[in-house]
């Protein structure tokens, strides 16, 4: 059974910094890409940022780039988003999701929830 | 600065059909934009539907289909049931860095 459990969020002052981590099983975690994806209460889906399968290449959503960092473990089946400078308008659920052999998100996990409050 | 748009909100009665379009700030969405559609339902993560414009996954039941229609992406429920009561979201892709969610549809069956 593939399973994505995500772990690591918190309530963090504005300008902290948090590392997000997914762990994943029942799938070869080396084969997939990774993305993740917050919702704000009450809002949304938004898109935040992938990887590839083997961690060589990324991309963020403009409003996160140059703050957070997507990486991956693949020794530990584990997925990261290191978050720095963080903005109220950070807070959010944030999930991970893996890419399907169909190239969509096929698999999600259960979301952290990340609060940007002083 | 790229949109993905649906409707807030939809309404349909149990056994009816209704369809959920997606539409982008770009133009017209085709089969090059794998169009993808997701299910969540209040307090659960987002479950995956419909890629690559039609395709069903092995879980998705077979009242959701998937389709272009008009320049749109576009989600059609057949035969509605009240558990099919959530928010449907779509997702596209523009090729490079550009993933992008639409708004949302508020599906109530009522």
């Amino acid at each position: 059974e593939v399973q994505l459990v995500e772990s690591g969020g918190a309530l963090v002052q504005p300008g902290g910094s948090l590392r997000l981590s997914c762990a994943a099983s029942g799938f070869t975690f080396t084969n997939h890409w990774m993305h993740w994806v917050r919702q704000a209460a009450g809002k949304g889906l938004v898109w935040v940022s992938r990887i590839n399968s083997g961690g060589s290449t990324t991309i963020y959503a403009g409003s996160v780039k140059g703050r957070f960092t997507i990486s991956r473990d693949n020794a530990k089946n584990t997925l990261y988003l290191q978050m720095n400078s963080l903005r109220a308008e950070d807070t959010a659920v944030y999930y991970c999701a893996r890419v399907g052999t169909s190239g969509d998100l096929d698999y999600w996990g259960q979301g952290t929830l990340v609060t940007v409050s002083s | 600065q790229t949109v993905v748009t649906q409707e807030p909100s939809l309404t349909v009665s149990p056994g009816g059909t209704v369809t959920l379009t997606c539409s982008s700030s770009t133009g017209v969405v085709t089969s090059g934009h794998y169009p993808n559609w997701f299910q969540q339902r209040p307090g659960q993560p987002p479950r995956a539907l419909i890629y690559s414009t039609s395709n069903r996954h092995s879980w998705t039941p077979a009242r959701f289909s998937g389709s272009l229609l008009g320049g749109k992406a576009a989600l059609t429920l057949s035969g509605v049931q009240p558990e099919d009561e959530a928010d449907y979201y779509c997702l596209l892709y523009y090729g490079g860095a550009d993933v992008l969610f639409g708004g949302g549809t508020k599906l109530t069956v009522l």
